[in-house]
């Protein structure tokens, strides 16, 4: 069993749609958690990164942690074509790059 | 420079061949991480420096892969007698210190025919 479990689509939805992605995780010691963007042939983009449980919120990015149940969320509200990427849940037991693991992406293709 | 630097961008090379992989971080990063990624899947960690040290080389696979950083800058990841399952985009990321979030370059598509 992988440490960092993501459902790799493709998930299609229509311009507009609120999105949700996920991961689930079995290292209880992963304190950090991120989400990455990724378009192709380019190397991943750092969207979201949140300490420990809760929400985090930024634009129409809104990121949810919740250790108890080992689950992450990344919700995109209003999305747009140009939010069409893979996006790559991480996560790390300590601050920075610590061998941060990371989730195999989520396609996403968001329809005009 | 503005961001992570990688060259080539593309490697094509045959089975056997020894290969060099260039990253340039963003200037005044002393971390910098080499990650492996294979289609389909999510970068996987091989190796993190700070400054001119290998802090941790945990992921490396074997010993046909060495990596060095040797005036904090620059890092070149080396593989030797390369086969078809090196085949991968090879990921290289910086961060102001080893507590930053990481900046990643586009990466160097290597081929092994």
């Amino acid at each position: 069993q992988k440490e960092v479990e993501q459902d790799p689509g493709p998930l299609s939805v229509p311009e507009g749609a609120i999105v949700s992605l996920n991961c689930t995780y079995s290292n209880s010691a992963f304190q950090y958690f991120m989400w990455y963007r990724q378009y192709s042939r380019k190397g991943p983009e750092l969207l979201m990164y949140t300490y420990s449980s809760g929400n985090k919120e930024d634009g129409r990015f809104t990121a949810q942690v919740d250790k108890s149940s080992k689950y992450i969320s990344l919700f995109i509200r209003d999305s747009q074509p140009s939010d069409s990427a893979t996006y790559l849940c991480a996560m790390s037991p300590a601050a920075g790059g610590f061998k941060t693991i990371f989730g195999a992406g989520t396609r996403l293709f968001v329809k005009a | 420079g503005a961001g992570v630097s990688q060259t080539p961008s593309n490697k094509v090379t045959e089975k056997g061949k020894y290969v060099e992989l260039r990253c340039d971080p963003i200037s005044g990063h002393t971390a910098l991480y080499w990650y492996r990624q294979s289609l389909g899947q999510g970068p996987e960690f091989l190796i993190y420096f700070q400054g001119t040290g290998a802090a941790d080389d945990s992921g490396l696979p074997n010993d046909r892969f060495f990596a060095v950083r040797p005036e904090g800058s620059v890092s070149t990841l080396k593989i030797q007698r390369t086969e078809r399952g090196d085949s991968a985009v090879y990921l290289c990321a910086s961060s102001l210190t080893s507590g930053e979030k990481l900046f990643f370059g586009s990466g160097t598509q290597l081929s092994v025919l």
